[in-house]
């Protein structure tokens, strides 16, 4: 069965950089886009951008550009999204989520989703 | 970008109630929409996509509606199960953007 498991969780202080991964398993990694979706604690989901792990192409958030990162690792099946300069206000739980398609085609909802990687940023 | 918005925020129902969630779009989006449940905890879970299509698993209780700006998810007849928090998300134009959620407690 298709899942998506994630690293765990992470205490940074301001300024700093995380790297969350995301191991697929159960179907092929390179035929779906890879997206990362974060939450605030009881707040809403905000989508964050795009990976297709076949040409390593990427998407982002107009709100992120510059401070993320989403890259993969084919062999290791699995994808890892960065986030650089941290501040208080991305303490969150981050979600990768998996694209029914990928590049043009397919749908562009999310059907597969990890558990979630809880990054505290506090000094 | 486009930004979602759904009522209400929060509502009280029963066990066996018929319930109905609005979710609007600030334009159109077609039909380029999916909702979600989450529960307290967990990742988000998908109910239906392209506004009125039910994921493969999900129960026939669940139906959605709707093209453009405006759009449902209606639950026949609420179940213990169904007590969560659901969210909207377009999916027509990055970037994506999800509705603030509504939250569907026990009455």
């Amino acid at each position: 069965q298709v899942q998506l498991v994630q690293s765990g969780a992470e205490v940074k202080k301001p300024g700093a950089s995380v790297k969350v991964s995301c191991k697929a398993s159960g179907y092929t990694f390179t035929n779906y886009d890879i997206n990362w979706v974060r939450q605030a604690t009881g707040q809403g989901l905000e989508w964050m951008g795009w990976m297709n792990p076949n040409s390593g192409n990427t998407g982002y958030a107009q709100k992120f550009q510059g401070r993320i990162s989403i890259t993969r690792n084919t062999s290791m099946i699995t994808a890892y999204m960065e986030l650089s300069s941290l501040r208080s206000e991305d303490t969150a739980v981050y979600y990768c989520a998996r694209r029914p398609g990928a590049g043009t085609l397919g749908a562009r909802y999310f059907d597969y989703w990890g558990q979630g990687t809880l990054v505290i940023v506090s000094s | 970008d486009i930004q979602m918005t759904q009522s209400p925020s929060s509502l009280s129902a029963s066990v066996g109630d018929r319930v109905t969630f609005t979710c609007r779009a600030s334009q159109s989006i077609s039909s380029w929409l999916a909702w979600y449940q989450q529960k307290p905890g967990k990742a988000p879970k998908l109910l239906i996509y392209k506004a009125s299509s039910l994921e493969s698993g999900v129960p026939s209780r669940f139906s959605g509606r709707g093209s453009g700006t405006e759009f449902t998810l209606t639950i026949s007849s609420l179940q213990p199960d169904d007590f969560a928090t659901y969210y909207c998300q377009q999916y027509n134009s990055f970037p994506y953007s999800f509705g603030q959620g509504t939250k569907l407690e026990i009455k």
